[in-house]
């Protein structure tokens, strides 16, 4: 069982690179959410997918989009990278949305702005 | 916004120990969710409790839910090293049925064998 797949695991970036981060999951959910997690900040929510072909932002959405390519996929990237977003990107997803449902982690990409 | 806080924020116990975690809240919820983070890896949820529940098992784990002190604690019974890890609690934003979840800073649990 893949489970929540995050490509790539590790990527130093300099600043002012461009990068996407790409997620996949094989569960068929419906949900799926980016976020980050920073030492001493817990995790903290970036964009959602409710469903396929909608996005919203969560609650640290500034220098990053989101894609929901289909309904397996969901990408973020970053246009233009900062120093102040290095830090561990996690991709979930649960079955539908809603506040009862368990949420299902990938293994984060660490990525680094230099 | 920080919704959880967990306490203590590190834990190190004995092999076969209790070890028990809380998670204080600010704002009404629908439940609160107990998640597990091995190092390098990404969080795996444990156990779900409903607003309407006071206490919950799962295998060795009893998680108990008191919505009057806006609290919840998490007791992880006869510990192994396995079960060396951070643990957090998360709720829902606003208890408005918001799709997203709040999670807390963690606790980080060190079992020594």
């Amino acid at each position: 069982n893949a489970g929540v797949t995050q490509t790539p695991k590790f990527q130093v970036l300099k600043t002012g690179q461009s990068m996407t981060l790409q997620c996949a999951q094989d569960m068929n959910h419906n949900s799926m959410y980016w976020y980050r997690q920073d030492p001493g900040m817990g995790l903290r929510l970036i964009y959602y997918s409710a469903s396929e072909g909608t996005t919203d932002k969560g609650e640290v959405p500034n220098g990053y989009n989101v894609s929901r390519l289909n309904k397996r996929e969901f990408s973020l990237r970053l246009e233009s990278a900062a120093p102040s977003q290095t830090s561990v990107y996690f991709c979930a997803s649960s079955e539908i949305t809603g506040p009862n449902q368990p949420q299902h982690f990938g293994d984060g990409t660490r990525l680094s702005i230099l | 916004s920080q919704q959880g806080e967990e306490d203590p924020q590190a834990l190190s116990i004995q092999e076969g120990e209790n070890a028990t975690m809380n998670c204080s809240y600010k704002t009404s919820i629908n439940n609160l969710q107990w998640y597990r983070q091995n190092s390098g890896r990404g969080l795996v949820h444990l156990i779900l409790i409903r607003s309407n529940e006071r206490e919950k098992h799962s295998g060795r784990l009893r998680v108990t839910l008191d919505t009057s002190k806006k609290s919840s604690s998490l007791l992880i019974t006869a510990s192994r090293a396995a079960d060396t890890a951070s643990y957090f609690c998360a709720t829902d934003a606003d208890g408005a049925g918001s799709y997203q979840l709040t999670f807390g800073k963690g606790t980080k649990l060190s079992v020594i064998p």
